[in-house]
């Protein structure tokens, strides 16, 4: 089972707003990510964590905060956003074991964010 | 900077045809590397990941990698119009968990 879960799927929200998006996996991973992925674009990496710590933060704005409560969730707290800040949000998990073979990550459906 | 590029497209075939995505990479100390579909609106989905020159085969798809060429490529046999996506290729960098993303090609199977 491959399976990230993430809440909700759709968020519409205020630049005063502050709310929070959810991820979810039960594989046993050790490895949680954040990507932001705007139209016709890659994903952009945002936040690792890597055994339930923050192992990096590509210079993302605070009003987004990252937060890791166990190794199987991972939410990211969204405050003050703006609107360029509408994309989908992507979560990831992976095994988080360093070796040789890099560590495979595994997407959720993602969270549609419009900003208003 | 370490790049990952592919040519973005749209790559069109005819059904039943073998579909020949590229991606050339820069960092020569990169060591893995991944495909992901991505439907449209959709989150991108694993295919296959390679680390070993050579080729790798899973049912139609088959990766092959160069190191030395830098290049990694994926090959879609028998193409059917539900392949018809985004694909990206993602090469390790900076460490174990961080990954680059290419662009991505846009394949459309033409029934």
């Amino acid at each position: 089972d491959t399976e990230v879960t993430q809440t909700p799927k759709h968020l519409v929200m205020g630049m005063t707003n502050k709310k929070s998006l959810k991820c979810e996996q039960h594989m046993g991973h050790r490895a949680m990510y954040w990507y932001k992925q705007k139209a016709k674009k890659p994903p952009e990496l945002m936040f690792v964590y890597s055994y339930e710590k923050l192992s990096i933060n590509e210079s993302v704005p605070s009003r987004f905060s990252p937060e890791c409560p166990n190794s199987s969730l991972l939410n990211l707290h969204l405050h003050a956003l703006q609107p360029e800040d509408s994309a989908l949000y992507l979560c990831a998990s992976s095994p988080g074991w360093q070796g040789r073979n890099t560590d495979t990550q595994y997407f959720g459906p993602g969270t549609r964010l419009t900003v208003l | 900077q370490k790049e990952v590029e592919q040519n973005s497209g749209p790559l069109s075939v005819p059904e039943g045809a073998i579909a020949s995505l590229n991606c050339t990479y820069s960092d020569r100390g990169s060591q893995s590397f991944f495909w992901y579909r991505q439907y449209s609106g959709k989150s991108p989905e694993l295919i296959m990941f390679i680390y070993s020159n050579g080729d790798k085969e899973d049912g139609r798809f088959t990766a092959q990698l160069n190191k030395a060429s830098q290049y990694v490529s994926l090959l879609i046999r028998d193409s059917q119009p539900s392949d018809s996506a985004t694909y990206l290729c993602a090469v390790n960098s900076g460490g174990y968990q961080k990954v680059t993303f290419g662009t991505g090609t846009k394949l459309q199977v033409i029934p």
